[in-house]
Order: C-alpha cells, then structure tokens, then sequence
C-alpha cells in the first residue's frame, strides 16, 4: 500500500491558523476513524498529538484539532507559535492489520 | 515517568543480522501492545511490526515478512527485533512505542530510536 499524501510543506505567521491535509482511501483514512498526528522535531522522537481522527492526549495543547471529511483527514494548529515549527505526520489504521503514515510535512512558522 | 530505550543498532553488511532491543519502565508492559517503527534517513516513518501482550498476535509491514521476528520478555520488560537478511532500505532509525489501546495502533509513547545502517 502506498504512504497516505501529505503536502510536503506548509507555513504560517505567529497567530495565524495552519491547516495539514492527509489523503488517503476508503480503505483506510475514509474506513476508520483511526487517524493519528504526530510531531517530530529534529533528530527527535516522534510525539502523539492527536489520535481517533480528534483526540488530544493529556498534555497536548488545544490549539491542535483534528478533523476528517471522507478519505481525508486534517490537522489545525492555531495560534501559530515559534515552538510548532516541526514536521508533522499522519497515520491510519488499515483493515488488513497494517498502518500507513503519510510521507511527512514541514511546518514553518515565518 | 515512562521511559522506551532502544539499543542494538549498528553497521552490518547486506544479509547480515541485527537484534534491536528495547528496555521499558514506567508502566506495566505485559498490559500493552507494542510496535516497531523505522525512518529512513531523510525520510518519513513507517510502521514495521505489532505485537500484543502474551506474543499471540504478530503483523508485520509486507516487505519485512519472514525476514524480522518481532517478540517481547514481559518478565524482563523488554521488546525486541530480530532482523535477518537485512538490505540497504532497511537502513533507518528503529523506534520502538507503546500502543495506546483501541485507538487503531496510536503510539502514544517512543523510545529515542536506533540507527541501523545497512551497508557493504
């Protein structure tokens, strides 16, 4: 199975409102409501932000949502902040015991 | 504090073997599935192997089916990857995470990772 689509980069000023797409199939993102989001920061660990489609962990700032419409899911982050410049990757469930992650987006803060 | 710290990486040549372990603490392991999950240089991450608490269940990503064995020591809270035939594109960092349960393979928890380079 190919990795879901991610725009490659994304970009936003301090305040502002950034939305990432993650696109998949009806076999995956359009089949579960099991969409993740993580954050990676250089040479880091990824971290979990959000998981079912629009859950926060404990711990994780509200200013990171999480959304789905058919075969594609969203992350937003508002009030866009110096410290959200990170990569950021989905994943999804795959009913044949599998999980895809989408190939990754640069966010930079300008 | 929940701590996943991953060791084992290293160079080894094509077709050679790696075992990849990881020492857990701060939570009770035998409750949890666990994953392993790699990065390529550069690259972006991708899902390698699951297994559940008692070792009865095991899925593996397609192209490493036969060639890595994924299992755990509840005793010793400890996961491991045992990787035979090994290629360049198994080169990457290999992080081990705790799943978050019914949450379709969330990891909410990630060790460091270890870089295994594939090379001749």
């Amino acid at each position: 199975q190919s990795a879901l689509t991610q725009p490659p980069s994304a970009s936003g000023s301090p305040g502002q409102s950034v939305t990432i797409s993650c696109t998949g199939t009806s076999s995956d993102v359009g089949g579960y409501n099991y969409v993740s989001w993580y954050q990676q920061y250089p040479g880091k660990a990824p971290k979990l932000m959000i998981y079912e489609v629009s859950k926060r962990p404990s711990g994780v700032s509200d200013r990171f949502s999480g959304s789905k419409s058919g075969n594609t899911a969203s992350l937003t982050v508002s009030g866009l902040q110096a410290e959200d410049e990170a990569d950021y990757y989905c994943s999804s469930y795959v009913g044949s015991n599998n999980l895809l992650f989408g190939g990754g987006t640069k966010l930079t803060v300008l | 504090e929940v701590q996943l710290v991953e060791s084992g990486g290293g160079l080894v040549q094509p077709g050679g073997s790696l075992r990849l372990s990881c020492a857990i603490s701060g939570f009770t392991f035998r409750n949890y599935w666990m994953n392993w999950v790699r990065q390529a240089p550069g690259k972006g991450l991708e899902w390698v192997a699951i297994i559940n608490e008692d070792e009865s269940v095991k899925y593996y990503l397609d192209s490493v089916k036969g060639r890595f064995t994924i299992s755990r020591d509840n005793a010793h809270n400890s996961l491991y990857l045992q990787m035979n035939s090994l290629r360049v594109e198994d080169t990457a960092v290999y992080y081990c995470a705790k799943d978050l349960p019914r949450s379709g393979w969330s990891n909410d928890f990630w060790g460091q990772g270890t870089l295994v380079t594939v090379s001749s």
